[in-house]
């Protein structure tokens, strides 16, 4: 079990910029969620995939985010022309569940912590 | 819709002493909640998870919770708490898809 791994571990880039993150699930999990979180705030909710079908996604994700999962292996969260509102962690978490079945406890990476100045 | 609130921001402990972080929730059906820790700079690890069955769990690090469906509560609690036990702590609950988290509670410890 290597557990969950994200890239990069910081970003800073400048308002109007795209940037793209990657996330590598633990091998054998089905799911995978992008998560973000700002300061003094818990983990919220943006989007998941079962396998490679993206399954849900918050009203968080403005039409500027793009999550894709191809194969159903990593992730890729891609955010286009970055605003300073966009500056957060952003945390991708695994698990393994069957469909139709209930959550199992999401395993968290370390997150990538995303700075638009 | 699915929410959790903790509502404790900061709480202050002394080394050696009991410790209780307050859960509380609201889910339409039968909760899934969990316990998880965030040290600085980290992602979260999880503490503790109830499914079903005995209302008090055990988790890692000596921590327990107790599910109280009347009260709609899942509170975490641990006897004696250690210096290396300062992180935050988030509380969430979730069902088939996916976790919501409560703002969650910043733990010190004091010597």
């Amino acid at each position: 079990d290597t557990g969950v791994s994200q890239d990069p571990r910081h970003k800073i880039t400048k308002r109007g910029q795209n940037v793209t993150f990657r996330c590598d699930p633990i091998s054998e999990h089905n799911r995978l969620y992008w998560y973000r979180q700002t300061l003094g705030q818990g983990p919220e909710f943006l989007t998941y995939f079962q396998n490679e079908a993206q399954l849900e996604k918050s009203r968080l994700l403005s039409d500027r985010f793009s999550a894709e999962r191809p194969k159903g292996s990593f992730s890729t969260l891609e955010i286009q022309r970055t605003e300073q509102g966009d500056s957060a962690m952003y945390l991708c978490a695994s698990s393994l569940s069957p469909t139709g079945g209930p959550n199992s406890p999401l395993h968290f990476g370390n997150g990538t912590r995303l700075t638009v100045t | 819709a699915q929410s959790v609130t903790q509502p404790d921001i900061h709480i202050t402990v002394s080394e050696g002493a009991s410790l209780e972080l307050r859960c509380n929730y609201s889910y339409g059906a039968t909760p899934y909640l969990f316990w998880y820790v965030q040290s600085p700079g980290q992602g979260l690890q999880l503490l503790l998870k109830y499914f079903s069955g005995d209302t008090l769990v055990q988790g890692i690090k000596g921590f327990e919770a107790e599910f109280k469906r009347s009260q709609s509560s899942f509170n975490l609690r641990k006897p004696s708490v250690h210096w290396s036990d300062a992180a935050e702590y988030f509380c969430a609950v979730g069902g088939y898809s996916t976790l919501t988290f409560g703002k969650g509670t910043m733990l010190l410890v004091s010597p």
